[in-house]
């Protein structure tokens, strides 16, 4: 069965420190799609993104970035020069194909920036 | 109103009633999604519909009914709820391509309502 596993149950650091969120996977479809997602102190959560199983390229999104490697089943999470905004619960999850099937999240991964 | 709102913000209810959950996006998407969030188990999503069509149900007791008269409405209809039914519950919009499914693009969410079943 699918499952998504977040080792890191919190994280701290200091303002403008880079942190990285682990995120390992395991599926036995060859297509499927990995996700992060924020949820901010307000409850609310907000998508960061999304990557389907067949492009590994490497996305920077400002200060984001994400580590796709299908050898090693991981889909990590990097934040540059942490700001105390990025404080926050994220997650990882996985979906074996674009409608949802078989979605599943990891079980979080808190992140606490000190100023 | 804009992006997603979802009404009541709290909701506290017995066993045996019966109550609704509202959603509404003001985007212009195609796609909804209810998830939930329990303090005892991991996010799960609920049900996805894609031009008012449900094209996923994952594994969803039967007490949770959801409906979609329109695109812009999304309703989960709770009855004889249990305690571990307590949760957060979420909903989400996005545009369906219709190249890609509608789980490939960005997701928006709302406040979410918080469940307290008695």
């Amino acid at each position: 069965a699918q499952k998504v596993t977040q080792a890191q149950t919190e994280i701290s650091v200091v303002e403008k420190e880079d942190v990285t969120l682990d995120c390992v996977y395991e599926t036995r479809d060859t297509t499927y799609y990995l996700f992060w997602y924020k949820q901010p102190p307000s409850g609310e959560l907000v998508f960061l993104i999304r990557r389907n199983s067949f492009d590994e390229q490497n996305e920077i999104s400002g200060r984001y970035s994400w580590n796709f490697q299908k050898s090693t089943s991981s889909f990590n999470f990097t934040i540059t020069a942490s700001q105390v905004v990025d404080s926050a619960v994220y997650f990882c999850a996985l979906s074996e194909d674009n409608y949802g099937q078989n979605f599943v999240f990891g079980p979080g991964t808190r992140l606490s920036v000190l100023p | 109103e804009t992006g997603v709102t979802q009404t009541p913000r709290h909701l506290v209810m017995g066993m045996t009633n019966k109550k609704s959950l509202k959603c509404e996006q003001h985007l212009g998407h195609n796609a909804m999604y209810w998830y939930k969030q329990s303090a005892k188990k991991p996010l799960e999503l609920m049900f996805v519909y894609s031009l008012e069509e449900r094209v996923e149900n994952n594994s969803v007791p039967s007490r949770f009914s959801p409906e979609c008269p329109n695109s812009s409405h999304l309703f989960l209809h709770l009855h004889t709820l249990q305690p571990e039914d307590s949760a957060l519950y979420l909903c989400a919009s996005s545009q369906d391509t219709l190249a890609g499914g509608p789980i490939t693009d960005t997701q928006y969410f709302g406040p979410g309502t918080r469940l307290t079943v008695l």
